[in-house]
Parts: structure tokens; C-alpha cells; sequence
């Protein structure tokens, strides 16, 4: 069964860059699409965007111009960096994996940023 | 961006009861629907996927149905464990969009 684990720091400066990792156990990076989604009361769940083995990467037009999200498939893990970051990016960030039928299973936990000075 | 309309937001019912979640789209997204659960202190489970197929261990009492804008969770016989927060979510246009939940709770 594959898990995913989110870890980074729980508290991030606004107009500094959120780092977050995603740790894959049980099964491989080397297929499938891995996606960070973020949820927020104010905006509930939000899709930030992808990356696929190839290194292909898709972004939530939004959010795109501050948003990279890579793969490390020696490390069976994929990151999140969202830079020049504001109050409005506090939230629970998830990670997920999905395949060609686009439904997303299994997901993180989940793990709280909140941007504050 | 399609905006996805959860109704109700929230729900009771009782073990047993039959009851039915819609989902509406602002526009067509053919069958690029998926449906979750969201239990406290869980993972979100994905329960349904194009609109209609039953994931894999997922519980047959969980079906889906709908095409085009309208859709519908189906839980033909709730069981305790059912009580939960349900998401639906478009996977037609990027940016893929969420519902706000409908939040089923005990009555």
C-alpha cells in the first residue's frame, strides 16, 4: 500500500518561500502525476498542481507565476515551493498521487503553514 | 475556472437512511468527476471516480451517476463509519476545481 508524508515548517515569514516535501513509502515516483492541493476555510480545497515522472510539470494558473513543484525519484519524493508568500497562503497543504483517470488516491495527512511575521 | 456546487452543504440522517449528495458544474466537464471522503484525523479517501466507477475496496453501498453539469453521491445504506465531510471535484479543465463539501452528521 503506498503512503504519502508531508513534512516542512509549519511557520513561513510573509514574502518568503514555502518549502514542503512529500515522501512517498510503499510504491514508486516513477509513474504517475504527484499533486499538491492546499485547503484554506476561506477558499476551501484548492488544486495547486502537478508534476509526472517525466519531469512534466502543470500549475493552477493562479498561482503559477510563484508555484514549482519537482521530483526526486532517487528519494521517492516530490516538493512543493511557493514563493513571496502572503497571509491569504495559510492553509492545510496535502500531497497526492493520481493516475491517467485523474482521481486522487491515496493522499496525505496533511500538514498546517501558516504565514505570519 | 468551473465553479463545482456542493448541495447540501450539510446533512443528517440516521444509520441506515438512504441519502443522496448532488454535485453541479457552471459548465459541461462530461463525466471528469471524482467524489471523496474527508473522516477526522483520516486521509481524504477517494471513493468514486468518472463520475461513476466504484474504486477499488470502496464500499458498494457509495454510487455515482450524472454526465455533463449535474451529479449525484449515492449512499444506499449508511453505516456509522459514513459519517463524514464529502467532496466533489472537476478533472476536465485545469485548474482542477473542488466543491466546498457537504458535511454528513449524525441525526
Amino acid at each position: 500500500q503506498v503512503y504519502l508524508q508531508e513534512s516542512g515548517p509549519g511557520l513561513v515569514r510573509p514574502s518568503e518561500t514555502l518549502s514542503l516535501t512529500c515522501t512517498v513509502s510503499g510504491g514508486s515516483t516513477r509513474s504517475y502525476y504527484w499533486s499538491w492541493i492546499r485547503q484554506s476555510p476561506v477558499k476551501g480545497l484548492e488544486w495547486i498542481g502537478y508534476v509526472y515522472n517525466t519531469g512534466t510539470t502543470n500549475y493552477n494558473p493562479s498561482l503559477k507565476s510563484r508555484v514549482t513543484i519537482s521530483l526526486d525519484t532517487s528519494k521517492n519524493q516530490f516538493s512543493l515551493r511557493l514563493t513571496s508568500v502572503s497571509a491569504a497562503d495559510t492553509a492545510v497543504y496535502y500531497c497526492a498521487r493520481s493516475g491517467t483517470n485523474w482521481g486522487y488516491d491515496p493522499w496525505g495527512q496533511g500538514t498546517l503553514v501558516t504565514v505570519s511575521s | 475556472d468551473i465553479q463545482m456546487t456542493q448541495s447540501p452543504s450539510a446533512l443528517s440522517a440516521s444509520v441506515g437512511d438512504r441519502v443522496s449528495i448532488t454535485c453541479r458544474a457552471s459548465q459541461t466537464i462530461s463525466t471528469n468527476l471524482n467524489w471523496y471522503q474527508k473522516r477526522p484525523g483520516k486521509a481524504h479517501r477517494l471513493l468514486i471516480y468518472s463520475a461513476s466507477t466504484l474504486q477499488g475496496g470502496g464500499p458498494s453501498r457509495f454510487s455515482g451517476s450524472g454526465s455533463g453539469t449535474d451529479f449525484t453521491l449515492t449512499i444506499s445504506s449508511l453505516q456509522p463509519e459514513d459519517f463524514a465531510t464529502y467532496y466533489c471535484q472537476q478533472t476536465y479543465n485545469i485548474p482542477f476545481t473542488f466543491g466546498l463539501g457537504t458535511r454528513l452528521e449524525i441525526k
